[in-house]
């Protein structure tokens, strides 16, 4: 069975201080790697769309990377605003070719 | 100028109630979804949409039924809630058949609770 997984699943970063999340997973075949913002109370977010290992996408102060196995989220000199739960999910090949997501990991910036 | 947009965004019933939420997207997409994010925030597909048609169905209780009456609206009618149907529903759309590569847009959720 198709499984992601999101580590820590909680992180707490002094403003500046940064850091990575971690979303590993295990898939029959990996046709797309999706990474969304969830702020509390709304929708999530569309962030990135990685397809490849050695792949990497940036945004302001977010890096996504991609390798077979896993992808990170870089977080470089984090803001107050950046505060969100960060989710990732997979696109499979095969079957329907859903959307399969990690529970996410919460990260809190304080000032 | 919402792109997905959901209603109602709360909706508070008793057991055995049947229910509706409604979903539009105003982006042109032709797939629509429905996904349940339980209160352990974990969000999982329920059902998809092409252009009216069904093309994910997954392991749901028959008393879910979607329904599409056409490409920009997908609704979600829930018979005989149970305890077990409280969470969060998104809505999602996406430009083409819900297919390769494509970027899911989410609606901003229906607060369920069945009391």
């Amino acid at each position: 069975e198709d499984q992601v997984t999101q580590s820590p699943e909680a992180l707490r970063l002094q403003e500046g201080e940064s850091s990575s999340l971690n979303c590993s997973y295990t898939v029959s075949g990996l046709r797309g790697l999706f990474w969304y913002r969830q702020d509390p109370g709304k929708g999530p977010e569309f962030l990135f769309t990685l397809y490849s290992a050695g792949e990497e996408k940036e945004k302001e102060r977010l890096k996504a990377t991609l390798t077979k196995k896993e992808s990170f989220l870089h977080i470089t000199a984090p803001k107050p605003e950046d505060s969100a739960t960060y989710l990732c999910a997979v696109q499979t090949q095969g079957g329907s070719e859903k959307l399969v997501f990690g529970k996410g990991t919460k990260l809190t910036v304080n000032p | 100028d919402t792109a997905v947009s959901q209603t109602p965004k709360y909706l508070v019933t008793q057991m055995g109630n049947d229910k509706s939420i409604k979903c539009e997207q105003n982006l042109g997409h032709d797939t629509m979804y429905w996904y349940k994010q339980d209160s352990k925030k974990f969000l999982k597909i329920m059902f998809s949409y092409n252009n009216k048609e069904l093309i994910i169905n997954e392991t749901v209780p028959n008393r879910f039924s979607p329904k599409s009456p056409d490409k920009a609206h997908l609704n979600l009618h829930i018979n005989s809630l149970e305890l077990g149907d409280s969470a969060v529903y998104f809505c999602a759309s996406s430009q083409g058949s819900g297919g390769l590569r494509e970027t899911q847009y989410f609606g901003p959720g229906t607060r369920l609770l069945v009391l």
